[in-house]
C-alpha cells in the first residue's frame, strides 16, 4: 500500500509568519509531487508542483523535494488568513496515473 | 478556459436508487480521473481514463461502481444501488497528458438517505 502521510493539524501561525507543512511518502518510485489548497466546501486547488530534488519558489510559497528521505514539504511565507485552509500533498510516479493523496494539513492563520 | 465543470452539485436519494454523475474535463486534456472525498478524509481515487485505453478501475470500491467515457471528453459516474456509506463528494479532475497536473471540478455533493 503506497502511502502518503501528513500531519493532520490544525497548524496554527500568527499572520506575517511562516507556516511550514511536511509530507512523507512511502514509494520510492514517485516522479511527481503537487501541493493542493483546499477551502471548506471546495475542491482541491494547485499551488505548487515540484519534480525535483531541491527547492521551487512561487511568490510566497516554496517547495522541497528529497526524494533521498522521501520528503516534501511546503513553506508559506508572511502566512495571510486567507491561506487558512486544508494543504493536501499528492505523489504521483511513472506507474500510477492517479494521486496518492494524503489525508491533509488543517493551516490556521491568527490575525 | 472553461474549466473542469460537474453536475450535477448536489444531489440527493434514497438509499437503494442509482444515481449518474457528470464531468466534462477541460477541453484537449487526454486524461480524466474520479475520486472520493468523505467529510474531514482525503481523496481516495476511484478510476482513470486516459485516451482509448482501457480505463484503471482498480480504486472502485465496489461492483456497483461504474463509468465511461464518451468521444474522449465527457465522463459519467454510476452508482447503482446506492448506499448510505456512498455519502461523500464525488470529484473529477483533467490533466493534459498521464501524471501530469490534475485540474479538479468544483465536485457532487451526494447524499443517500
Amino acid at each position: 500500500q503506497k502511502e502518503v502521510e501528513q500531519n493532520s493539524g490544525p497548524l496554527s501561525v500568527p499572520e506575517g509568519a511562516i507556516a511550514s507543512l511536511n509530507c512523507t511518502y512511502s514509494d520510492r518510485g514517485s516522479q511527481s509531487f503537487f501541493w493542493y489548497r483546499q477551502y471548506s466546501g471546495k475542491s482541491p486547488e494547485l499551488i505548487m508542483s515540484i519534480y525535483s530534488n531541491g527547492d521551487k519558489e512561487d511568490g510566497r510559497f516554496t517547495a522541497q523535494l528529497n526524494k533521498a528521505s522521501q520528503y516534501v514539504s511546503l513553506l508559506i511565507r508572511d502566512s495571510q488568513p486567507s491561506d487558512s485552509a486544508t494543504y493536501l500533498c499528492a505523489v504521483t510516479d511513472t506507474g500510477r496515473r492517479a494521486l496518492t493523496f494524503g489525508s491533509g494539513t488543517r493551516l490556521q492563520v491568527q490575525p | 478556459g472553461a474549466g473542469v465543470s460537474q453536475s450535477p452539485s448536489n444531489k440527493v436519494t434514497e438509499k437503494g436508487k442509482d444515481v449518474e454523475l457528470r464531468c466534462d474535463p477541460i477541453s484537449g486534456h487526454t486524461a480524466l480521473y474520479w475520486y472520493r472525498q468523505s467529510l474531514g478524509q482525503g481523496l481516495e481515487f476511484l478510476i482513470y481514463f486516459q485516451g482509448n485505453s482501457a480505463p484503471d478501475k482498480s480504486g472502485l470500491p465496489s461492483d456497483r461502481f461504474s463509468a465511461e467515457r464518451t468521444g474522449g471528453s465527457v465522463s459519467t459516474l454510476t452508482i447503482q444501488r446506492t448506499q448510505q456509506e456512498d455519502s461523500a463528494v464525488y470529484l473529477c479532475a483533467s490533466s493534459p497528458n498521464r501524471g501530469e497536473t490534475q485540474y479538479f471540478g468544483p465536485g457532487t455533493r451526494l447524499l443517500v438517505l
